[in-house]
């Protein structure tokens, strides 16, 4: 199947710094990518819907100013976490769809971003 | 939206046994239904999907069976191992993005 890469694969930071995490899709095309946040033991909550060229499309609740989206090619999508505080502090996954041939609804996640904020 | 809802939310099986896992959704809209198998700490992985125009899939020991009108679709293990402990996820689309069910934690018992 196809691959989704993610950096940093874990990052501990201070209370009050910024966070970048990148998203790649490796051998396809994403014209899409989602961000998803999970929490331990509970299910993958979509964040947002990053469209490449355009603006993100953001979840009822997720704050647009704190988790900003960049989709500005169409093998990279990233994820910033402004002014991180503890409850921040969770399991980010992105994901690409493959828009190619037979694969237009498969969708593929990267191997998440654990982040710890103290 | 949609809304999936999936059972039982835990599931314990002796290996060798099957496991089966449903799940319901809300958007008689939606067409496409994937599984994903996620182990502790790791990315989801898709182990099978099915989309609406087709009743049932099958992969080896794993098969996905979906009822459009009673807007319902299943996952069967069978010959369970140890190795399919984890956790599963269903997902239901419609337009552009995925719904997720709650998760079955599976734990196969050797």
């Amino acid at each position: 199947g196809a691959v989704v890469s993610q950096h940093p694969s874990w990052v501990i930071c201070k209370s009050g710094t910024s966070v970048k995490i990148e998203c790649r899709s490796l051998d396809f095309q994403a014209t899409t990518m989602f961000w998803y946040r999970q929490f331990p033991k509970q299910s993958l909550m979509l964040m947002a819907t990053s469209n490449e060229g355009s603006k993100a499309t953001y979840e009822q609740g997720v704050e647009k100013d704190k988790f900003l989206i960049n989709h500005a090619s169409l093998t990279l999508s990233t994820l910033t976490v402004t002014s991180a505080h503890p409850e921040d502090s969770s399991f980010y996954i992105c994901s690409a769809r493959d828009a190619s041939g037979g694969h237009r609804q498969t969708q593929y996640f990267g191997p998440g971003t654990r982040l710890l904020v103290l | 939206g949609e809304n999936v809802e999936q059972h039982p939310s835990t599931l314990s099986v002796q290996e060798g046994d099957s496991a089966v896992i449903k799940c319901t959704y809300s958007d008689s809209a939606s067409n496409y239904f994937p599984w994903y198998k996620q182990e502790l700490g790791k990315r989801p992985q898709l182990i099978i999907d099915i989309r609406s125009n087709v009743g049932e899939k099958k992969d080896q020991r794993i098969a996905v069976t979906l009822n459009k009108t009673a807007k319902h679709f299943s996952l069967h293990i069978t010959e369970t191992q140890p190795e399919d402990s984890a956790v599963y996820f269903c997902a239901a689309r419609g337009d552009y993005k995925l719904s997720f069910g709650a998760g079955t934690t599976v734990t196969v018992r050797a």
